[in-house]
This record gives C-alpha cells, structure tokens and sequence, in this order.
C-alpha cells in the first residue's frame, strides 16, 4: 500500500518570502499521480498543483512550484512571494494511474502560517 | 450547483445517537467519495460511488457506518450508535467521472460527539 509523509507538521514565512513544504512516499508503481491541496479554515479541500509521475518536468502554477525527484520519491511544494492568503493547511497526495475508481492517499498535512 | 454542498456544516450529537450528513454534488458529477479527517490527521478514505456501480466501501470503519446515493446524486452517510471517536469532519468530493485531475470538494460536516 502507498503511504504519504509529510513531515513538518508546522511551518511559518514571512510574507513575500519563499517557503518550501516537503512531502515523500512510498509506492512500488512506476506511474502515479501527485497532488497538492490547500485547506483554509472553510475547510473546503483546493487542489494547488499537480504532477504526473511519467513526466520530468515540474509543474508550476503561478506563485507555486514542485520539485519532483522520483528516484527519492520526493514530492516538495515550493511557494514564492507568499501571501497572507496562503495560509492553511497543506496536504501531499498520491493517487494511482490505473485505478480511476481508487482514493487519494493523502499525507498528515503541513499547517502553514504566513506573518505579516 | 456551483459546487459540492455539505449540510448541516456542524453537527454535536450526543453518544449513542444516529447521525445523518448529507452531500449535494455538482450536477452532472457521477463519481462521489466520503473521506472522515480527524482532529490534526491527513484524510481518511470512507467510501466512493461511481455512477450506478456498486460502491466501494472499503474504508468504512465499522458496521455503524453506512452511505448511500439516491438517484446518482446526492448521498447520505449515516453514523448509528455515534461514539465520541467519530467525532471529525466528514468531508464530501465529486467528479465529472473518475479522473486523475483532482476532485472538488465540499466544505464538510463538522461533527461532535459528546
């Protein structure tokens, strides 16, 4: 079974500095699908960003960034020019290629807080 | 609707209680999961619907818990004889189909049992 560690269970950055949230886990599959999402306290689940195992180039979006090292199964959320709205609760997840019918597993969370 | 609507948003039930919490996907959504999060935990897996299949129920906890999707629409998950550690937010997710693009969720049910 696949496990997701997130090993910082709190972080804080200054606002507009860059702050990296770090995520690894455990799969024997060779093609899966990696996920960050954002919990603010509505507690609504917000998907950040996205990265597919088979490829090498890491995804961005806007302020956000990944650095996906497979061989490490290493999965790191980079955000730049934090914002105050970034604060919340953030969590890695692992999801399998094949099994569309299949859940996310998800790690324990980060809880970010960025100081004015 | 715009999104995935949870109701009541909290519920405190005294222990020994049924409990009934209801999601309203987007429309159109045929693939529907339940996930339970625990005070300082990741997401905990309950349940998953996909259209008229039947469900996955391989994450329920215990026979207490049980769900339901009327319709291929909305759910309801029903905790009977409530115990102070179902005590969490019960978060609801659907999708187009199943996807590996992400879900959207909804905001959940934060359920207290005292």
């Amino acid at each position: 079974a696949q496990t997701v560690t997130q090993s910082q269970p709190e972080m804080s950055v200054q606002e507009a500095e860059t702050v990296t949230l770090s995520c690894t886990y455990d799969t024997s599959e060779s093609d899966y699908y990696l996920f960050w999402y954002k919990q603010p306290p509505s507690r609504q689940m917000i998907l950040v960003i996205r990265q597919e195992a088979y490829k090498q180039q890491n995804a961005t979006e806007n302020r956000f960034s990944v650095n996906f090292q497979k061989a490490a199964k290493s999965f790191s959320l980079k955000i730049s020019d934090s914002q105050l709205g970034d604060a919340a609760m953030y969590f890695c997840a692992y999801r399998s290629h094949d099994n569309y019918g299949q859940n996310f597993v998800f790690g324990p969370g980060t809880r970010l807080s960025v100081l004015p | 609707g715009a999104g995935v609507s949870q109701s009541p948003s909290n519920k405190v039930t005294e222990k020994g209680k049924d409990v009934e919490l209801r999601c309203d996907p987007i429309s159109g959504h045929t693939a529907l999961y339940w996930y339970r999060q625990s005070l300082g935990q990741g997401l905990e897996f309950l349940i998953y619907f996909q259209g008229n299949s039947a469900p996955d129920k391989s994450g329920l906890p215990s026979d207490r818990f049980s769900a339901e999707r009327t319709g291929g629409s909305v759910s309801t998950l029903t905790i009977q004889r409530t115990q102070q550690e179902d005590s969490a937010v019960y978060l609801c997710a659907s999708s187009l189909r199943p996807s590996n693009y992400g879900y959207t969720f909804g905001s959940g049910t934060r359920l207290t049992v005292v």
